[in-house]
């Protein structure tokens, strides 16, 4: 099931400086998108969503872009510091309530 | 802050034996799911619940599964004859409409 993907397993960034992690998807019937953060023995933490509807969401240091017509999103973290270091999932939903998640990318912020 | 718990936190079975995992979701939510991530893999759906009965279901969750909401505060998945194959961490996860979901800590489940 690769209806969502995350190319790219790790990023690494210095602190202070911007963290872009990338999504893309297939399935146009989508219409949620989030991102969670997960610590390892942890579960999931919500970050930040967006409906398809907006093209953009901001809270606080992060940002998450939708391009709907490349089926593509990004979370940017500015400015990225070391507790940031974290697995970054992306998710989808489409009208329902199952999440197809990425596999995920492993981001680095080194102090 | 309200959170969803899960007990325990780590299961070793053997295998064909029966295991229930608990969870107790956010306390106003409606919507309840588990998902589970074997490891290396990618976290996937199993089902999800509302309104006292299952609203989706995924091609994992077979027979062998079953999910109940027992009383007011706890929802449990069952599986009836574990395999080797059901080893992975299992969450679970609970929402107050179709948005954003908010994911326990995880039970490890280690089949033997």
């Amino acid at each position: 099931d690769q209806q969502v993907k995350q190319n790219s397993p790790s990023l690494s960034v210095q602190e202070g400086r911007i963290s872009i992690l990338n999504c893309d998807y297939t399935n146009s019937m989508f219409d949620y998108f989030l991102w969670y953060k997960k610590y390892p023995a942890e579960g999931p933490t919500f970050l930040i969503s967006i409906s398809s509807i907006k093209d953009k969401n901001e809270d606080g240091r992060f940002t998450v872009f939708l391009n709907k017509s490349a089926k593509h999103l990004s979370l940017h973290i500015v400015p990225s510091q070391p507790g940031d270091s974290a697995v970054y999932f992306c998710a989808a939903s489409a009208g329902g309530n199952k999440l197809v998640f990425g596999a995920g990318t492993i981001l680095r912020v080194k102090s | 802050e309200p959170e969803v718990t899960q007990t325990p936190s780590h299961q070793v079975t053997q295998m064909g034996q029966e295991v229930i995992l608990r969870c107790v979701p956010i306390s106003n939510h409606l919507y309840f799911y588990w998902y589970r991530q074997i490891l290396g893999q990618k976290v996937e759906f199993l089902v999800s619940f509302y309104n006292n009965e299952i609203s989706e279901k995924s091609e994992i969750f077979d027979d062998q599964f079953s999910v109940e909401r027992p009383d007011g505060s706890n929802f449990t998945l069952k599986i009836r004859s574990t395999k080797l194959e059901d080893s992975a961490m299992y969450f679970c996860a609970s929402s107050s409409g179709l948005d954003e979901q908010f994911f326990g800590p995880g039970t490890r489940l280690t089949v033997l």
